[in-house]
């Protein structure tokens, strides 16, 4: 089915660094947001976008929605050890279905 | 927050049995309960959307006659895995929403078919 394209697939980083990925579709979304999952957890949502062109902050993540409409990107600064997971992002379709992304497997170092 | 559980949190099975798989949402009614599945380092996967009271609908690829989906209540969704197979072993996360408002997850199910 309809599936984002997430990169990079994984990030092995150093704590204290700072963490970009991005999301790209070839489909126009009008909800973007993005989701962290722990293993053997279900996924929680850290931010949604709703307008083309937004930049939303959440403590230190910050996303934006791209202006096409058909992208994303999630940054994550000062990376500390309880950020490892993987990271989604997600179209929301007119009918309430969410198309996932990828994910971007993070590991972090300290 | 809105909290969403799951019942069970991991089973295991002998092949050819059914499992049954309960979603709740606990502090809100959901008008829409999702199911998720998930294999090994991949993406979920939507299965299907079930509303309270109606049959679900399943996404193209999914057998409905194998993975049976009753929403009996505002809060409680459940997914049967009807003569499971080895294939079927995955994690299945529901998630819940009413008027369209965010999906909260639940903590998923692992299930593993002998």
């Amino acid at each position: 089915g309809q599936q984002l394209n997430q990169s990079p697939q994984s990030m092995f980083i150093q704590e204290g660094e700072d963490v970009s990925m991005n999301c790209t579709s070839s489909s126009i979304f009008n909800t973007w947001l993005w989701y962290k999952q722990d293993p053997g957890e279900g996924p929680v949502l850290l931010i949604a976008l709703y307008k083309a062109g937004e930049l939303t902050s959440n403590g230190r993540l910050t996303a934006q929605f791209g202006t096409t409409r058909k992208d994303s990107f999630l940054n994550i600064s000062a990376s500390i050890p309880s950020d490892v997971g993987i990271y989604f992002c997600a179209g929301l379709l007119d009918t309430d279905k969410l198309i996932f992304g990828t994910g971007t497997r993070l590991q972090v170092f300290p | 927050g809105a909290v969403v559980s799951q019942h069970p949190s991991w089973v295991i099975c002998k092949s050819g049995t059914s499992v049954k798989i309960e979603c709740r949402s606990l502090d809100f009614q959901a008008t829409t309960m999702f199911w998720y599945r998930q294999f090994p380092k991949q993406s979920l996967m939507l299965m299907a959307t079930s509303n309270e009271g109606s049959k679900a609908t399943y996404e193209q690829g999914v057998e409905k006659d194998k993975f049976l989906i009753n929403h009996a209540s505002l809060t409680l969704s459940t997914l049967t895995v009807t003569s499971a197979h080895p294939e079927d072993s995955s994690f299945y996360i529901c998630s819940a929403t009413w008027a369209g408002v965010e999906q909260f997850f639940g903590p998923g199910t692992r299930l593993t078919v002998l």
